[in-house]
């Protein structure tokens, strides 16, 4: 059966810092692979997404970046974090034509 | 483009309670329609799909209706237990397209 991880699960960083997410898709092969953030009590934005290695759309302008170095691997990078990059960060996969599977997401707070 | 609404929460309701949270759409052609279930803390889990129009979706007592004509796919349960506590997303899929797009989510609270 396929499965899903994202690390950290937890992340505190002073901004200026840089990030780095990581998320990891067991059990299929080339994927979609998305990124999501959900604000504070808010919906979900799609920030990323992946339909194959080095192939990365970005759906809003920001300073988040994103790589898929490896079939299963997707990466969520910023070299200098904001106050307002604080949020719940979700990882999913899907197969071309079905529904999407979420990772348990990375909570980033940034002081 | 395409969009999907749903009712603003919270909704809070008493253990057995039916609860129903309503779902609009707009999309050319015949998407596929989905609820997902996010508990505190976690991330999304698939809930139930609908692929065409008439579909039923059902799981874990909680049931939807793929309505054309209405555009619609309101979820329903009829007995809720505290442990239904959670935000509820509704989202539709483009058949040709890669990416889901989601309403605003509804917070549930179920008390004893």
């Amino acid at each position: 059966s396929q499965t899903i991880h994202q690390w950290p699960a937890t992340l505190v960083q002073p901004v200026g810092s840089p990030l780095s997410l990581e998320c990891t898709v067991e059990g299929t092969s080339n994927p979609n692979l998305y990124w999501y953030r959900q604000a504070a009590g808010r919906g979900l934005q799609l920030l990323f997404y992946s339909v194959g290695i080095g192939q990365i759309s970005s759906e809003v302008p920001q300073n988040l970046s994103a790589s898929r170095p490896q079939d299963r691997q997707f990466i969520l990078s910023s070299k200098k974090l904001l106050l307002s990059d604080s949020g719940f960060y979700l990882c999913a996969w899907s197969s071309t034509f079905n529904e999407q599977f979420f990772g348990p997401g990375t909570r980033l707070t940034v002081l | 483009g395409d969009s999907v609404t749903q009712m603003e929460g919270p909704v809070t309701l008493s253990e057995e309670a039916f609860l129903t949270i309503n779902c609009t759409y707009t999309a050319t052609g015949y998407p596929s329609l989905f609820w997902y279930v996010q508990y505190p803390g976690e991330g999304l889990q698939l809930l139930l799909k609908a692929t065409k129009a008439d579909d039923k979706g059902s799981n874990k007592g909680f049931e939807a209706t793929y309505r054309k004509e209405t555009t619609s796919f309101h979820l329903e349960k009829g007995s809720v237990q505290v442990s239904d506590s959670a935000v509820y997303f509704c989202a539709l899929k483009k058949a040709a397209g890669n990416k889901l797009t989601f309403g605003g989510g509804t917070r549930v609270l179920v008390k004893p």
